[in-house]
């Protein structure tokens, strides 16, 4: 099946840092990229949707200047969270839409664990 | 905008009992609906879905049912199995390529 990888995995930084989150297509194009953030035992909520040479388009109540999203290839998309604080921490996974053979899935990375200081 | 409702929150079952999840949503325009397994750590995999011009559909021990005059959706596994133990999210989608909504997912346990 198709191959989404995000890096980091786990990641640990200090208060008022920004960090970057990568999200890639290893073995299709992927127009359309989500970005969702998971709290522990719970679901996934969708923050934006990232659309290749396009802005991100947010969900309500996700600050944009907060999670800013690039998405400058088929194969590309980042999110930054700018100046984290610790109520940031939290497991961010990205999805890639297949728009080719497999009818517009939706493949999950393996998220990124984000712990602020 | 959706919403998507899934019960019940936890759900134990023997090695070898059936197992259903239930999930409602409120979007009478979703026409696309996936389910995933997620194991402790790792990425949600999707393990089966259902267009919304389909009553049901079966992979092996897995099986999706679809009730479009009741906003209503189900999974249902045969035969479980412990490897089955998982968290299980059921989503929603306007359009298959869209943005999913999910629901709040159910933890599967099957014991030995």
């Amino acid at each position: 099946g198709a191959v989404v990888s995000q890096h980091p995995s786990w990641v640990i930084c200090k208060s008022g840092t920004s960090v970057k989150i990568e999200c890639r297509s290893l073995d299709f194009q992927a127009t359309t990229m989500f970005w969702y953030r998971q709290f522990p035992k719970q679901s996934l909520m969708l923050m934006a949707t990232s659309n290749e040479g396009s802005k991100a388009t947010y969900e309500q109540g996700v600050e944009k200047d907060k999670f800013l999203i690039n998405h400058a290839s088929l194969t590309l998309s980042t999110l930054t969270v700018t100046s984290a604080h610790p109520e940031d921490s939290s497991f961010y996974i990205c999805s890639a839409r297949d728009g080719g053979i497999a009818k517009n899935i939706q493949y999950f990375g393996a998220g990124t664990r984000l712990s602020v200081l | 905008g959706e919403n998507v409702e899934q019960h019940p929150s936890t759900l134990s079952v023997q090695e070898g009992d059936s197992a259903v999840i239930k999930c409602t949503y409120s979007d009478s325009a979703s026409n696309y609906f996936p389910w995933y397994k997620q194991e402790l750590g790792k990425r949600p995999q999707l393990i089966i879905d259902i267009r919304s011009n389909v009553g049901e559909k079966k992979d092996q021990r897995i099986a999706v049912t679809l009730n479009k005059t009741a906003k209503h959706f189900s999974l249902h596994i045969t035969e479980t199995q412990p490897e089955d133990s998982a968290v299980y999210f059921c989503a929603a989608s306007v359009n298959q390529g869209g943005k999913l909504i999910f629901g709040q997912g159910t933890e599967l346990s099957v014991k030995p």
